[in-house]
């Protein structure tokens, strides 16, 4: 079956713009997960959703950053006013459910932010 | 806090040698370990997991014993192959609380023919 999707796959950006991240994740899974690479700081996460709830933001960076999921299963990270140090990829994961099983990672989406 | 330790990289070793890669953790409840990797040009993929104490997860030849009187996780295999070139995370999950993968840093590892 299909794994997890994120569009864009690339996306450059001037500073001070907004930009949206979309994740599909894979069909009946109820848990959702942002994480962010850089080479500075690694595998970061950022946050995470059960159905469309978010019960732990703690990860979001600033308040530029923020993120919903709708029905359940498509979620968007919005990145208000970029900023150079949020040039990275954010990856997307999903999984059958919380806990300690398998998160299934998309492609991820290389934000560059000149 | 939580947090996630790895040997440092890049190792580099020749086809058939014995692979090490060493990895520690501090957790405040009773995790869940996981070893993922990223080949070149692709995505994050599991590879093993062990969910208690003294569990070998094992997978294309990897294996990795959950060791927590050492709070340790090493990813060993016995003879490494060039299509093993890599990148390897090591990273925890608590049962409880947070739900969120803990990441090292990455180990990248090349292989050599």
């Amino acid at each position: 079956g299909a794994g997890v999707s994120q569009s864009p796959s690339n996306k450059v950006t001037e500073k001070g713009k907004d930009v949206e991240l979309r994740c599909d994740p894979i069909s009946g899974h109820t848990a959702l997960y942002w994480y962010r690479q850089s080479l500075g700081q690694g595998l970061e996460f950022l946050i995470y959703f059960q159905g469309n709830s978010a019960p732990d933001k703690s990860g979001l960076p600033s308040d530029r950053f923020s993120a919903e999921r709708t029905g359940g299963s498509v979620s968007t990270l919005t990145i208000q006013r970029t900023q150079q140090e949020d040039s990275a990829v954010y990856l997307c994961a999903s999984s059958l459910r919380l806990g300690p099983n398998e998160q299934f990672f998309g492609p991820g989406t290389r934000l560059t932010v000149l | 806090g939580n947090s996630v330790t790895q040997m440092e990289g890049p190792v580099t070793l020749s086809e058939e040698a014995f692979l090490t890669i060493n990895c520690t953790y501090t957790a405040t409840g009773y995790p869940s370990l996981f070893w993922y990797v990223q080949y070149p040009g692709e995505g994050l993929q599991l590879l093993l997991k062990a969910t208690k104490a003294d569990d070998k997860g094992s997978n294309k030849g990897f294996e990795a014993t959950y060791r927590k009187e050492t709070t340790s996780f090493h990813l060993e295999k016995g003879s490494v192959q060039v299509s093993d070139s890599a990148v390897y995370f090591c990273a925890l999950n608590l049962i409880q609380g947070a739900q969120k993968l803990v990441f090292g840093q990455g180990t990248r590892l090349t292989i050599n023919p």
